[in-house]
């Protein structure tokens, strides 16, 4: 069976500070990976999704990047934290051959920037 | 802007009553699909209906589906507290295969 994991599950980092998130995927080959990131009682915003390796797509200009160095491996990034990037960070995976684009998410990663 | 967007924002329900939560959206779907979040958690998916169909069960759930009206709804039936959680709607985006959007949730606290 399919398994995404993500760490770590908590992170308070400085402003001005370097991120790495990493998420990695089991039990499939090829799948679409996401990185959301959901503000406190709100829905989620795409950050960032990737349809195979070295390919990411980019949905909203900020201070973060995204990697995908292997098929199942994606990183978020980030060379300077903000305050505003503070937030819960969700990666989630589809099926590359999926008509239906059910997604599948990891337990999260909580950021505080101080 | 949000596609999806549910109402209520918030509900509260004794154990074994329905819990009805809706979702409005603004464009074209292929496809609408409900998760659940618990406190701190991430999403799981709960149900997909496609746009051509007008209703759905699993379970203790059932989904259904206007496409004139743009609006989805969600009821889980005979509630029990450990539905206690967030639900949220997700629609697809005409043109791409990759991308959901999400409405800003429905927070559901079932009494005991």
């Amino acid at each position: 069976s399919q398994t995404i994991h993500q760490w770590p599950a908590t992170l308070v980092q400085p402003v001005g500070s370097p991120l790495s998130l990493e998420c990695t995927v089991e039990g499939t080959s090829n799948p679409n990976l996401y990185w959301y990131r959901q503000a406190a009682g709100r829905g989620l915003q795409l950050l960032f999704y990737s349809v195979g390796i070295g390919q990411i797509s980019s949905e909203v200009p900020q201070n973060l990047s995204a990697s995908r160095p292997q098929d199942r491996q994606f990183i978020l990034s980030s060379k300077k934290l903000l305050l505003s990037d503070s937030g819960f960070y969700l990666c989630a995976w589809s099926a590359g051959t999926s008509s239906y684009n059910e997604q599948f998410f990891g337990p999260g990663t909580r950021l505080t920037v101080l | 802007s949000q596609q999806g967007e549910e109402d209520p924002q918030a509900l509260s329900i004794q154990e074994g009553e329905n819990a009805t939560m809706n979702c409005s959206y603004k464009t074209s779907i292929n496809n609408l699909q409900w998760y659940r979040q618990n406190s701190g958690r991430g999403l799981v998916h709960l149900i997909l209906i496609r746009s051509n169909e007008r209703e759905k069960h699993s379970g203790r759930l059932r989904v259904t589906l206007d496409t004139s009206k743009k609006s989805s709804s969600l009821l889980i039936t005979a509630s029990r507290a450990a539905d206690t959680a967030s639900y949220f709607c997700a629609t697809d985006v005409r043109g791409s295969s990759y991308k959901l959007i999400f409405g800003s949730g429905t927070r559901l606290l079932v009494r005991p």
